[in-house]
C-alpha cells in the first residue's frame, strides 16, 4: 500500500529564515513521483516542486528545494528565506504506477511565518 | 485562460437534494480526478478517470456518480445529500504517465459544498 506521512501539523518560522517540512512515503513501486503543493487561505492548490524516483539530484525551484533521501523514503521540502506570503498549508504527495492513476496526499503541515 | 475550472464555487443545499459539480480542463490532459477535502484539510481521492474510463473508485458511496463525457470534462453528481457530504470538492487533471516529470496534478479552485 502507498502512504504519505507528514508528522508536523504546524510549524513556525521567522521571516527570512529557512524551514524544512518533513515528508516520508511508502511504496513498493520502483517508479514514482513526489510532489509538494501549497494551499493558501484562499483555498487553491498550487504545485510547487516535483522529484522523480530515478532523479539523481534534488529538485529545486526558486526558494523551494526538495531534500530527497531515497533509502530513508523521505522527501522534505526546504523553503529558504521565508516570506510572510509563505504562510499556508503544505501538502506532500506521491503518485506511483501500482497505485493506478492517482496522487495521494499527506495530512499537510500548516506553516506560519512570523514577521 | 483557466486551466481547470469547476462550477459552482459555492453550493449550499438541503439534505436529501441532488446536486452536480462540473469540471473542465483545457490542458489536454488525459487523466482527471475528484478529491474531497474535509474540515481537517485532509485531501482524499474519490475518483480517477483516464481517457474517459473510470480507473479508481475509492470506496465512495453510490450516491456519488462521476461522469466523463469526454477527456476534458469530469462532472460529479451527488444524490440524496447528507450532512457529512459537506466539504470542499476539488477537480484535478494530469498527464496519465504516473510518477514521471510533468505529471503534477493541476487543481480547480474547489467547490465548497454545505449541506444544511
Amino acid at each position: 500500500a502507498q502512504k504519505i506521512t507528514q508528522t508536523q501539523p504546524g510549524m513556525f518560522v521567522q521571516e527570512k529564515e529557512a524551514v524544512t517540512l518533513d515528508c516520508t512515503y511508502d511504496t513498493s513501486d520502483p517508479s514514482y513521483g513526489l510532489f509538494w503543493y501549497k494551499q493558501p487561505s484562499s483555498g487553491e492548490m498550487i504545485f510547487l516542486i516535483y522529484q522523480g524516483s530515478y532523479d539523481q539530484q534534488n529538485a529545486t525551484e526558486g526558494r523551494y528545494s526538495l531534500n530527497f533521501q531515497k533509502a530513508r523514503k523521505s522527501a522534505n521540502l526546504v523553503i529558504s528565506a521565508s516570506q510572510l506570503g509563505d504562510s499556508a498549508m503544505y501538502f506532500c504527495a506521491m503518485s506511483a504506477y501500482t497505485g493506478g492513476f492517482k496522487t495521494i496526499f499527506g495530512a499537510g503541515t500548516r506553516l506560519f511565518v512570523k514577521a | 485562460d483557466t486551466a481547470v475550472s469547476q462550477t459552482p464555487k459555492y453550493l449550499v443545499t438541503q439534505m436529501g437534494n441532488d446536486k452536480s459539480i462540473k469540471c473542465e480542463q483545457n490542458l489536454g490532459h488525459d487523466t482527471m480526478y475528484w478529491y474531497k477535502q474535509d474540515s481537517k484539510k485532509f485531501l482524499k481521492i474519490m475518483f480517477s478517470y483516464n481517457n474517459k474510463e473510470l480507473i479508481i473508485n475509492e470506496t465512495v458511496p453510490n450516491r456519488f456518480s462521476p461522469k466523463s463525457p469526454d477527456k476534458a470534462h469530469l462532472n460529479l453528481h451527488i444524490n440524496s445529500l447528507e450532512l457529512g457530504d459537506s466539504a470542499v470538492y476539488f477537480c484535478a487533471s494530469s498527464h496519465g504517465i504516473v510518477g514521471g516529470p510533468n505529471t503534477e496534478a493541476f487543481f480547480g479552485q474547489g467547490t465548497r459544498l454545505t449541506v444544511v
